[in-house]
Formats: C-alpha cells, structure tokens, sequence
C-alpha cells in the first residue's frame, strides 16, 4: 500500500518569504500522480498544484512550485512570496494512474498535512 | 466555473439516526468520491463510483451505504450513526483523462450527539 509522510506538522513564514513545504511518498508503482491540496479554515480543499510522475519537469502554478525527485521518493512544495491567504493546512497526496481493474486505485492517499502560518 | 455540490451542509443527527448525505459532481464528471476527514486528521478515502458503478472501495463502515444515480449525483447512507462517525465528509469529483485531478466540494459536517 502507499503511503505519503509529511514531516513539518507545522510551519511559519514571513510575509513574502519563501517557504518550502516536504513530503515524501513510498510505492511500488511507476506510474502515478501527486498532488498538493490546500485546506484553510473554510475546511475547503483546494487542488494547489499536480505533477505525473512520467514527467522529468517540475511542475510550476504561478507562486508555486514542485521539487520532484522521483528516485528519492520525495516532492516538496515552495512558495514564493508568501501572502497572508496562503495560510492554511496543506495536504500532500498521491494517487496511482493505473485504473482498479489494472489492479491501481483512484483513492487519494493523504499525508497528515503542515499548518502553515504566515506572520504580516 | 461550476463546482461540487454538497448538501446539505451541515447536519446534526443522534446516535443510532440515519443520515443522507448528496452529492452533485461538476457537469460532464463521471466519477465521484467521498472521503471522511476527522477532526485534525487527513481525509480518508470510503468509496468512488464511476458510471453509476462502484468502482473502489475504502475503510467504509458496513453501515454506510452509498449510490450513483443516473444523473451522476451520489448519495452516501450512514445509517445506526455513532458519536465517532462525527466528521466532514467531502465528495470529489473527476473526469478520465483529466490528469487524475479530483475536485472536491465543501462538504457536510455531520455532528453526531
């Protein structure tokens, strides 16, 4: 089974600093995807950026950005410029591409998330 | 942009009550997914349908039961409800092809007393 770590169960920035979020995933899969979700108070959950593992490129979304490094097992989000409404739990989560009868799942597998906190 | 629905949106229920929780995907997503997220931990995954059809299954109580109906909008049945069954219960919803993005509502907070 998949499992994804999240090590930093929180973390605090400065108001348009850089802040680097980790997590770190195990699989036996070779094929699948990862995902970064965002969950403020509002408790929405919120897709923040994606990356499919066959891609070498990191993935970019405007202030955000993935370092994936497939051998390690590891993608870590940065945020640059933090702002105040990047405050928020954040969610690592790993999903197999393959379909159920291929013998993957569609279910999200969660890490236990870092609060982050971002100081004016 | 349409979103996921959810309703209703919060729901206060005894122990031992039934509780209906629906779900309605974003127009032309076939396949939906709920998810169980307890206070201070990450969402657990129950089940998802894709065309109406049970397509995974999660740590789902055998308590609970849950449909995909012709029109795609979900329903998840709790039934004999317990105080730990108090949670935020998401649906996501996703397209094939769409990169295996799920797209989640805001969800029902289902209070058990």
């Amino acid at each position: 089974a998949q499992t994804v770590t999240q090590s930093q169960p929180e973390m605090s920035v400065q108001e348009a600093e850089t802040v680097t979020l980790s997590c770190t995933y195990d699989t036996s899969e070779s094929d699948y995807y990862l995902f970064w979700y965002k969950q403020p108070p509002s408790r929405q959950m919120i897709l923040v950026i994606r990356q499919e593992a066959y891609k070498q490129q990191n993935a970019t979304e405007n202030r955000f950005s993935v370092n994936f490094q497939k051998a390690a097992k590891s993608f870590s989000l940065k945020i640059s410029d933090s702002q105040l409404g990047d405050a928020a739990m954040y969610f690592c989560a790993y999903r197999s591409a393959s379909w159920v009868i291929q013998g993957g799942s569609e279910k999200l597998v969660f890490g236990k998330g870092t609060k982050l906190t971002v100081n004016p | 942009a349409a979103g996921v629905i959810q309703s209703p949106r919060h729901l206060i229920k005894e122990k031992r009550e039934t509780a209906t929780l629906k779900c309605y995907p974003i127009p032309r997503h076939d396949t939906v997914y709920w998810y169980q997220q307890g206070p201070g931990q990450d969402p657990q995954f129950l089940i998802s349908f894709y065309e109406k059809m049970q397509s995974d299954k999660g740590s789902i109580p055998d308590r609970f039961s849950a449909q995909q109906f012709s029109d795609y909008h979900s329903e998840l049945n709790m039934s004999s409800l317990e105080l730990g069954d108090s949670a935020l219960y998401f649906c996501a919803s996703s397209t094939p092809g769409q990169g295996g993005e799920q797209y989640f509502g805001p969800g029902t907070r289902l209070t058990v007393t």
